[in-house]
């Protein structure tokens, strides 16, 4: 079956940063892959996404590029804020799996001022 | 404004309690979908609807049940029968032929029991 594996948290960093979160998956066809941002007390939020190998996604500063020669759709931001701090969800899409979507285990960010 | 509305924001069940939790989109979207979550864990799918009258189980169906009468409304109903309920709902909508690529999410409702 369908499987999302992301990074452990939280990370904690200091603004202004590098941020990177770790995604890989496993697909039994070709599928969308997306990046959503969970902000506290909130539901989730599409931040990004890429429908095809080699396709970046990139919003609000982030980016993602869908590598299928190694299964990985990797989250980065050059410089973080404190309003960053969020939970990072990765999730795939699979027409094979009825469309239907597949989330990892989420990744907390603390951003300290 | 268009959107998803969960309620109530917090939900506290007694045990042998059944509960249902309230989802409402003025979105026009023809499909929605509830998710449970819990800590350090991705969302698992509970029961979806892609039209009205009709639903399919998700992932974790067990214990819970749906009923979709009307396009706007989604209601779960968390019955006696689930043994760990406490978790955080999440109820989303999207249009059809999409490929899921944006679901619409609401606020969520935290279930406790007491």
């Amino acid at each position: 079956g369908n499987s999302v594996t992301q990074m452990e948290g939280p990370v904690t960093l200091s603004e202004e940063a590098f941020l990177t979160i770790n995604c890989t998956y496993t697909a039994t066809g070709y599928p969308s892959l997306f990046w959503y941002v969970q902000y506290p007390g909130e539901g989730l939020q599409l931040l990004l996404k890429a429908t095809k190998a080699d396709d970046k996604g990139s919003n609000k500063g982030f980016e993602a590029t869908y590598r299928k020669e190694t299964t990985s759709f990797h989250l980065e931001k050059g410089s973080v804020q404190v309003s960053d701090s969020a939970v990072y969800f990765c999730a795939l899409s699979d027409r094979a799996a009825g469309n239907k979507l597949t989330f990892g285990g989420g990744t907390r960010v603390l951003v300290k001022p | 404004d268009g959107g998803i509305t969960q309620s109530p924001k917090y939900l506290f069940r007694k045990e042998g309690q059944n509960v249902t939790l309230s989802c409402e989109q003025n979105l026009n979207h023809d499909a929605m979908y509830w998710y449970r979550q819990d800590p350090g864990q991705g969302l698992r799918l509970i029961y979806y609807s892609q039209i009205v009258n009709d639903f399919q189980k998700g992932d974790i169906a067990e214990g819970y049940s749906v009923s979709r009468e009307k396009k706007e409304s989604f209601p779960l109903t968390v019955t006696s029968a689930q043994k760990n309920p406490t978790a955080f709902y999440l109820c989303a909508s999207s249009t059809p032929g999409t490929g899921n690529e944006k679901l619409f999410f609401g606020s969520g409702t935290q279930l406790s029991v007491l």
